[in-house]
Order: C-alpha cells, then sequence, then structure tokens
C-alpha cells in the first residue's frame, strides 16, 4: 500500500532560518515524489517533484530510498515560503493516483 | 486563463438534499479528480476519470458519483449528503493519465447540517 507520513502539522521558524519539512513514505516499488504547496487564499500547486533534482524557489528535496525520505529544505526561510506544504507519492504504474500526506503549515516569523 | 474552476464555491445544506459540485477545467486534459481535504487526513481522492466516459473509484468513493460526458467537466454528485461528507473538495486535472502535474481548483467548502 502506498502512504506518505508527514509528522510535523506545524512548523514555526524565524526568517532566515534553516527549514526541513520532513516527508517519509512507504511504497514496495519505485516511486515518484513530489511537493505541492498551497499559499494562503490560492490553489494548490506543484513545487518541485523529486526526478527533476531542481531547486525551486530555494527549496530542495532529495530522495533517499535507503530511509525512504523525501524532507523539503531550505537553508533561508523567508516570509512568503508560509504556506501549506503537502508531500505525494504517486506509484510505478503511473500517475494514476497520488497519495498525499497530512500536510505541515510551515510559518516564518519576521 | 488556463484554469480548473469549481461552483459552488461554498455550500450549506441540509442531510439528504442532493447536491452536484461542478468542475470545469479549459485545458483539454484527459485526466480529471476529485479529492476531499480534511483536517489531519490530508486531502484523499474520491473519484478519478482517464477521459470521457471512463471513471474509477479513488480512496474513499463511498456515498459520491461522478459523470465524465465531456472532456472539459467532471461533476461530483452527493445523492443523499450526510454530515460526515462536510469536507473542503478540490477538483484537479492534468494532460493524460502519465503526466505527472495535476491543475487543482480553488476548492469548495461544503456543511452538511
Amino acid at each position: 500500500a502506498q502512504r506518505v507520513t508527514q509528522p510535523e502539522k506545524l512548523l514555526s521558524v524565524f526568517k532566515g532560518a534553516p527549514v526541513e519539512l520532513k516527508c517519509n513514505y512507504s511504497y514496495s516499488g519505485s516511486p515518484e515524489l513530489f511537493w505541492y504547496v498551497q499559499y494562503s487564499r490560492q490553489r494548490l500547486q506543484l513545487l518541485l517533484r523529486h526526478i527533476s533534482r531542481e531547486s525551486i524557489k530555494g527549496f530542495t528535496a532529495d530522495l533517499n530510498k535507503g530511509e525512504t525520505s523525501f524532507h523539503l529544505k531550505k537553508p533561508f526561510a523567508q516570509e512568503e515560503d508560509s504556506a501549506m506544504y503537502y508531500c505525494a507519492l504517486s506509484g510505478n504504474t503511473g500517475f494514476q493516483k497520488l497519495v498525499f500526506g497530512t500536510g505541515t503549515r510551515l510559518l516564518v516569523s519576521p | 486563463e488556463a484554469q480548473v474552476t469549481q461552483n459552488p464555491r461554498y455550500l450549506i445544506t441540509v442531510t439528504g438534499k442532493k447536491l452536484t459540485v461542478t468542475c470545469s477545467q479549459n485545458m483539454n486534459h484527459e485526466y480529471m479528480s476529485w479529492y476531499r481535504q480534511d483536517p489531519g487526513l490530508g486531502l484523499r481522492q474520491i473519484y478519478y476519470s482517464m477521459n470521457v466516459e471512463v471513471t474509477d473509484k479513488g480512496d474513499v468513493p463511498e456515498g459520491y458519483k461522478v459523470s465524465r460526458k465531456e472532456k472539459r467537466n467532471f461533476p461530483l454528485i452527493l445523492e443523499s449528503p450526510s454530515p460526515n461528507q462536510t469536507s473542503l473538495y478540490f477538483c484537479a486535472s492534468k494532460t493524460h493519465r502519465e503526466s505527472y502535474e495535476q491543475y487543482f481548483g480553488p476548492g469548495t467548502r461544503l456543511t452538511v447540517t
């Protein structure tokens, strides 16, 4: 079964501090992992995808198959990073089904 | 503007009164999906459709129906709503089943009393 766990409901940091949003997954095959973000009053949108290995808005995420993790990191948080972040997994049967974690709210204070 | 629209955005109704939440996309996407978002549970897939007249159950389909008669529309039907269907509902679409990025609608907040 596919499962995504985000252990933190809320992560509160000060501007300029490093941020790490945790995501662990359970899947027997080779997963595709994503981070989606929802800013206040905006739609849920794709932030990044593990296979692209890009840095988007200063965020990066590395897939660690040994630890079955896909943590989202940013070295210096900005106030505009405050949002709800969802980790999501799609199995190797195609992207038909996306399983989401419960989400972590990131609050960046000035 | 390319987007997914949902109507209504907010709805308060009573138990048992049939309702439909519409979802429309103007991107010619083949794949569409419905999710519900509940505190502590994240987003859970209700139904999805890979193309016109092709629909399938997601993780939490009980109490819901869908139809896909046209490519652009994917309405969510609650034949007899119950209070446990009070939730925030999102429609999403993507180009086709193998695409990885889903585009989400703004959400519909439904309250069933």
